[in-house]
């Protein structure tokens, strides 16, 4: 089993959808949880953070389930320029692990 | 203030041929990853520093891939000899002290590398 999994997509929505990516991970003593955002042909920047209670940031919202070992996001009210591949990325100690990507494919 | 700055953005060489990437981290960060990237897959590490010293070099494959971060500023990634498999983006990254707890890594660009 890898040590974090996420369904690669790609999800295609028009825009204005409401949208959800799952990830899960292998490793119960991950400590911290992230998630990435990486355009075509460039370099991942950090979205933001998982937090245990669960977090918001405009229209996205990240949630943790430490007993199921998965993290979520959603978007909401999708944009043409969210499409993009999203990473998730958990900590163990001093390794960050990131995971497949999930692609996203907003339409008009 | 300048980001991560790599190069070279792509090359292109024969299989068995050497090549080395450069990167240059943040001002002030004492921490640098290399990372490669294949096509679909997340960023996979390679190496990690804390300032000179290789603090995670686990995943390294020692017989033909080597780095350096002699003053504990810019990196250098070698591969010798490269071979086809060895196609992919490299990735440099660099965090503050607290990068780790943030989850914030910086990365350059990258470079691209094809092995013909």
């Amino acid at each position: 089993r890898k040590e974090v999994e996420q369904d690669p997509g790609p999800f295609n929505v028009p825009e204005g959808a409401t949208v959800a990516f799952n990830c899960t991970y292998s490793n119960s003593a991950s400590q911290s949880f992230f998630w990435y955002r990486q355009d075509c042909r460039k370099e991942p920047k950090l979205l933001m953070s998982v937090y245990s209670s669960g977090n918001e940031d405009g229209r996205f919202t990240a949630q943790l389930n430490r007993a199921s070992q998965y993290i979520s996001l959603l978007i909401r009210d999708s944009k043409l320029s969210d499409s993009a591949t999203y990473l998730c990325v958990v900590r163990a100690a001093s390794t960050l692990t990131f995971g497949k990507g999930t692609m996203l494919l907003v339409s008009p | 203030e300048a980001g991560v700055v790599q190069s070279p953005r792509y090359k292109i060489i024969e299989k068995k041929q050497p090549v080395a990437f450069w990167c240059n981290p943040i001002s002030g960060h004492n921490t640098l990853y290399w990372y490669l990237q294949n096509l679909g897959q997340g960023p996979e590490l390679l190496i990690r520093y804390e300032n000179e010293e290789a603090v995670d070099d686990s995943q390294l494959p020692k017989d033909r891939f080597s780095a350096e971060r002699l003053k504990g500023v810019d990196s250098t990634l070698k591969i010798q000899p490269a071979e086809l498999g060895d196609s992919a983006v490299y990735l440099c990254a660099s965090s503050g002290l607290a990068g780790l707890n943030t989850g914030e890594l910086f990365f350059g660009e990258g470079s691209r590398l094809t092995v013909l």
